[in-house]
């Protein structure tokens, strides 16, 4: 079955240099979700989409930015990197009428220099 | 706010042994609750969910959990622990407050299987 795809896996920047992280859900999945998981930390969740607009929004910061395109593909934007953004991003997706789980892709390891 | 609690930090055992992973919850309504596993450098991977029914619910590789509403408890547990269960695993719950269901993760616990 296919499953949530994240690209890319592997993402060296250096500070203040911008990123971008790409999501692709389940097929017919509406919602997707971004988590950003620090080194020993918790998922946190920071932002949600659905039907391409933004359903909630979570401990994002101001200099992050995200979107669903018509495809229903997510992008992630990440401008003026700090050294705390080193993190692994989780993209998940859903049916939003579904109250089961979330599907998580494989992550993609940002790490800022 | 809906939230989960994982008292421990990391929960040893011995292969064979039967394991047990606590979660607590605090939610306003009915609770939606998960159990996930992350391996090193790994995504999430769903393991089992309460939504409603039986108190006992069965999931992937073995394990289960018992929702236990007096005590606000939904532990993870498995009869036989073996060594490649070792891994990092998270309660959740599905915040439905807002009407967009985000998971609300617990703070993880470290599960070690010893040979």
């Amino acid at each position: 079955a296919a499953g949530v795809i994240q690209s890319p896996r592997h993402l060296i920047k250096e500070k203040r240099e911008t990123a971008t992280l790409k999501c692709y859900p389940i097929p017919r999945h509406d919602t997707v979700y971004w988590y950003q998981q620090g080194p020993g930390q918790d998922p946190q969740f920071l932002i949600s989409f659905y039907e391409k607009m933004q359903s909630d929004k979570g401990s994002i910061p101001d200099r992050f930015s995200a979107q669903q395109f018509s495809d229903y593909h997510s992008e992630l934007n990440m401008s003026s990197l700090e050294l705390g953004d080193s993190a692994l991003y989780f993209c998940a997706s859903s049916l939003r009428e579904n109250t089961g789980e979330l599907f998580f892709g494989e992550g993609s390891r940002l790490t800022v220099l | 706010a809906q939230s989960v609690a994982q008292p421990e930090d990391q929960v040893n055992v011995a292969e064979g042994n039967p394991l047990t992973v606590k979660c607590t919850y605090s939610v306003s309504g009915n609770p939606y609750l998960f159990w996930y596993v992350q391996y090193p450098n790994r995504g999430l991977q769903f393991l089992l969910k309460y939504i409603t029914g039986d108190n006992l619910v069965k999931g992937s590789y073995g394990f289960e959990a018992e929702f236990n509403k007096s005590q606000t408890s939904f532990h993870l547990k498995k009869p036989s622990a073996l060594v490649s269960d070792s891994a990092l695993y998270f309660c959740a719950v599905r915040d439905v407050n807002t009407g967009f269901q985000k998971l609300v993760f617990g703070t993880g616990t470290r599960l070690l299987v010893s040979p």
